[in-house]
């Protein structure tokens, strides 16, 4: 089993680029977030999909959008990155609401 | 606001010896609690959970201790090992309410040998 996937593992942008960020989890689970951790901030969640057809934003939302595709898959956009969305980002998926996340290995982004 | 705090970033202890990390949270309305175990470049793993209905849950030799009236709960790891060393996160949540965990910012713990 993969569990959770995410494309890519690494990239560098361009202040003003824009780029998806792409999760996949094959475990059949309905709800997906996106975490960003910086140091000395723990991991902050940005926006989360409890179930298909459904999002809402989490504690830090804004630079951000998200599309839940499928029950799969659900990917991150930033429409025009800035150095402050420097950071490394996390998808991860639950069974059902609030038991344990299994997390991807995340991406490490960094806008210049 | 920091709902969920860890307050000591790094931790260090010798092989064999108890590891204790500690977490704080203020919102009262949390009933559900993690920990989770992350090494570098790796995705967090869960480690262990409790519900605010218990005080206490053990899984080898994990044990997770919750003091509702004080907001605290704390992580025991005995004895601990080299490969325990990792950065852990305490997280939070409402299981009535919306779907998503509050974590703390971590305590990175050093197993000596």
């Amino acid at each position: 089993n993969a569990g959770v996937t995410q494309t890519p593992k690494f990239q560098v942008l361009k202040t003003g680029q824009s780029m998806t960020l792409q999760c996949a989890q094959d475990m059949n689970h309905n709800s997906m977030y996106w975490y960003r951790q910086d140091p000395g901030m723990g991991l902050r969640l940005i926006y989360y999909s409890a179930s298909e057809g459904t999002t809402d934003k989490g504690e830090v939302p804004n630079g951000y959008n998200v599309s839940r595709l499928n029950k799969r898959e659900f990917s991150l956009r930033l429409e025009s990155a800035a150095p402050s969305q420097t950071s490394v980002y996390f998808c991860a998926s639950s069974e059902v609401r609030n038991t344990e996340a299994f997390f991807g290995q995340g991406t490490r982004l960094t806008v210049v | 606001d920091q709902q969920v705090k860890q307050n000591s970033p790094s931790l260090s202890v010798q092989e064999g010896r108890i590891s204790i990390l500690n977490c704080d949270y203020t919102n009262s309305m949390f009933d559900y609690f993690l920990w989770y175990k992350k090494y570098p470049a790796e995705g967090p793993t869960f480690l262990i959970s409790i519900s605010s209905i218990k005080d206490k849950n053990e899984d080898g030799r994990f044990t997770v201790f919750l003091n509702k009236s004080a907001k605290h709960l704390s992580l025991h790891i005995v004895p601990s090992q080299p490969g325990d060393s990792a950065v852990y996160f305490c997280a939070a949540t409402n299981t009535g309410t919306a779907s998503k965990l509050t974590f703390g910012t971590g305590t990175r713990l050093q197993v000596t040998l």
